[in-house]
């Protein structure tokens, strides 16, 4: 599986934009970038994910950079529930994509 | 609607003791999971059922560790002669195909841990 390199950790204001990076270097043209968050004490839950073009739902946003070895998280205005681990995942489309492989991911920090 | 659930929310047991985990899918989901998650790491992924059967077990650590989803629903994670470093959370989700765009909805999961 492909590799994802995120910050430890990261730190906000509340009501201000979070840009949380990911690196994927080795990404592959079918390799599909996932978002998944874990609130404290729950299990992980999902965000977004996309594979070329830039996404929106109602939770954030995601930037992808033009050559697929970057992409962003972004949350346009963070709250206190958003204080979480993000991670960030590459899934393939062949067997064996259907498991998820998460690294440590970014630990966001929210603050009053 | 119901999301995943799985029982007991927390388990205490004794070195070399036998335990099961249960986990419930979000009913209809064909897909189902189990990863497992020490402290200050990511969840680590076990093994994957696509109905009643196991379809990548290459996750599991040892032969002390079985699952089973015997009418495609409900999963049990069963570990046998438990040892402390099997202390962890353990993580049910369940998907509605597997595939590699599918979301994955995960439960609250299970603290396990053995003394």
């Amino acid at each position: 599986d492909a590799k994802t390199t995120q910050p430890n950790s990261m730190e906000s204001n509340e009501e201000e934009p979070v840009h949380l990076p990911c690196n994927h270097s080795t990404i592959s043209g079918t390799d599909y970038i996932h978002w998944y968050r874990q609130l404290p004490s729950q299990g992980p839950e999902y965000v977004i994910h996309g594979l070329t073009s830039n996404v929106n739902n109602r939770m954030a946003s995601l930037a992808i950079a033009e050559d697929r070895k970057s992409s962003t998280l972004i949350l346009h205005r963070a709250t206190l529930r958003d204080a979480a681990v993000y991670y960030c995942i590459l899934r393939g489309m062949g067997g064996g994509s259907e498991k998820l492989v998460f690294g440590k991911g970014t630990k966001l920090t929210v603050n009053p | 609607g119901a999301g995943v659930s799985q029982t007991p929310s927390n388990k205490v047991t004794e070195k070399g003791k036998y335990v099961e985990l249960r986990c419930d899918p979000i009913s209809g989901h064909t897909a189902l999971y189990w990863y497992r998650q020490s402290l200050g790491q990511g969840p680590e992924f076990l093994i994957y059922f696509q109905g009643t059967g196991a379809a990548d077990d290459s996750g599991l650590p040892n032969d002390r560790f079985f699952a089973v989803r015997p009418e495609g629903s409900v999963s049990t994670l069963k570990i046998q002669r438990t040892e402390r470093g099997d202390s962890a959370v353990y993580l049910c989700a369940s998907s509605w195909t597997g595939t590699g765009t599918d979301t994955q909805y995960f439960g609250p999961g299970t603290r396990l841990t053995v003394l």
